[in-house]
């Protein structure tokens, strides 16, 4: 049973582009979480996908949008890069429906570069 | 609003030393408690978890207990090991679905 999985691994990019993050759920998740975790912090919640619809959304601009497709596979795409936008972002997936615990399970991340 | 506190690291302890990793919460109701770890290049792995007052949460030798009256989720481990290098973040999340609000981070070496 594969994991939650994210691509790529490793970006880097230049200031002012665009980027786009990819995530696939563990199977028989319907839930995709994105997180960013700065180096040596703790991860912040970026926003929340159910039913291809943003259901929750912390507090980041809107420089950072998603996607979720009806397979549960999401995006997230970051606008206008800033050098502070570096940082290891994480998806996580869960199963919403009550017969599930609610835990999220995390993926390794896709580790992105801002020059 | 709702935030996560951890001591702060690094914690460095010889191998078989006891170890605790204090954290506390502010929230309001009765939030779930998860203790994750993150090892060198890797995502999150769930360690334990509570989602009551005064449950205990343990696995592979680490447990910690909800205590509501300190608002604490202390991490504890009686005899670490070299592997068990790595950082560990406290986190708690309000309702069922909802996101996570992770603490810091406390990393935590253990040399042989």
């Amino acid at each position: 049973d594969a994991g939650v999985t994210q691509s790529p691994t490793h970006l880097i990019k230049t200031r002012g582009q665009q980027v786009t993050l990819r995530c696939s759920p563990k199977s028989g998740h319907d839930t995709v979480s994105w997180y960013q975790q700065a180096l040596g912090q703790g991860p912040q919640f970026i926003f929340q996908y159910y039913e291809e619809e943003e259901r929750q959304r912390g507090n980041f601009p809107d420089r950072f949008s998603g996607h979720q497709f009806p397979n549960y596979s999401s995006e997230l795409n970051v606008n206008a890069l800033l050098l502070g936008d570096s940082a290891l972002y994480l998806c996580a997936s869960s199963w919403t429906g009550t017969s599930g615990t609610g835990e999220q399970y995390f993926g390794p991340g896709t580790r992105l570069t801002v020059t | 609003g709702d935030s996560v506190t951890q001591m702060e690291g690094p914690v460095t302890l010889s191998e078989e030393a006891f170890l605790t990793i204090n954290c506390t919460y502010t929230a309001t109701g009765y939030p779930s408690l998860f203790w994750y770890v993150q090892y060198p290049g890797e995502g999150l792995q769930l360690l334990l978890k509570a989602t009551k007052a005064d449950d205990k949460g343990s696995n592979k030798g680490f447990e910690a207990t909800y205590r509501k009256e300190t608002t604490s989720f202390h991490l504890e481990k009686g005899s670490v090991q070299v592997s068990d290098s790595a950082v560990y973040f406290c986190a708690l999340r309000k309702q069922y679905g909802q996101n996570f609000v992770f603490g810091p981070g406390t990393r935590l070496s253990v040399l042989p």
